[in-house]
């Protein structure tokens, strides 16, 4: 859902439950998506890209989909460990050039995997 | 591969001080990122180099904030003077271009005015 402020939204898990993580980006135009993961204290840590031309992507753990039609992507993570309890960005970037011709970021999502 | 190394990873200091921030990309990295983070926001880009020329400043406070990549390796951000607002995170990113690639963040630099 959406937040506000300090206010992120916050998925809490058990360990060993696959964990789905969503995110509506908001530009039709984009064609390239990341989900980024961040731990306190620590830089956002690249997990897995996808770009338009493609709807899953699988890596080790992790599947991205992209659903096109609604905008939204999602980062689904299998077997959830402890290590994976961080806040997770999405992020997408536009084809075209301009000022917009950026990487821009949703809101988090904190991830609490519980033991 | 060593990744994206940033200093100080703290910087603590009083309000219109100066304050410069340092970072070095990945190699063979040509485009460099500073981006700001405020606490439970992503990052939000400040300035882009495609190698030692700004392309994008167009976020950047240009009346306090200012930035270089002069040998378009290294660059330096800097704040002169330094305002309790700018409590923040100072990411650095670099990616081997600016097409559709990958951005590798540092840890970055917390930044705390008093």
């Amino acid at each position: 859902g959406e937040s506000v402020g300090l206010h992120l939204p916050t998925l809490s898990v058990q360990e060993g439950d696959n964990s789905i993580i969503n995110c509506a980006y908001s530009n039709s135009a984009s064609d390239y998506f990341i989900w980024y993961k961040q731990e306190s204290g620590k830089g956002p840590q690249f997990i897995i890209d996808i770009r338009s031309n493609m709807d899953k992507r699988q890596g080790q753990r992790v599947t991205v989909l992209l659903n096109k039609t609604v905008k939204h992507l999602s980062l689904q993570i299998a077997a959830t460990q402890p290590g994976d309890s961080a806040v997770y960005f999405c992020a997408e970037f536009p084809g075209s050039g301009g000022s917009n011709y950026k990487l821009t970021f949703g809101k988090g999502t904190l991830l609490t995997v519980n033991p | 591969e060593a990744g994206v190394v940033q200093s100080p990873r703290y910087k603590i200091i009083e309000k219109k001080q100066p304050v410069a921030f340092w970072c070095n990309p990945i190699s063979g990295h040509n485009t460099l990122y500073w981006y700001l983070q405020n606490l439970g926001q992503g990052p939000e880009l400040l300035i882009r180099y495609e190698n030692e020329e700004a392309v994008d400043d167009s976020q950047l406070p240009k009346d306090r904030f200012s930035a270089e990549r002069l040998k378009g390796v290294d660059s330096t951000l800097k704040i002169q003077p330094a305002e309790l607002g700018d409590s923040a995170v100072y990411l650095c990113a670099s990616s081997l271009d600016s097409s559709n690639q990958p951005q590798h963040f540092g840890d970055g630099t917390r930044l705390s005015i008093l």
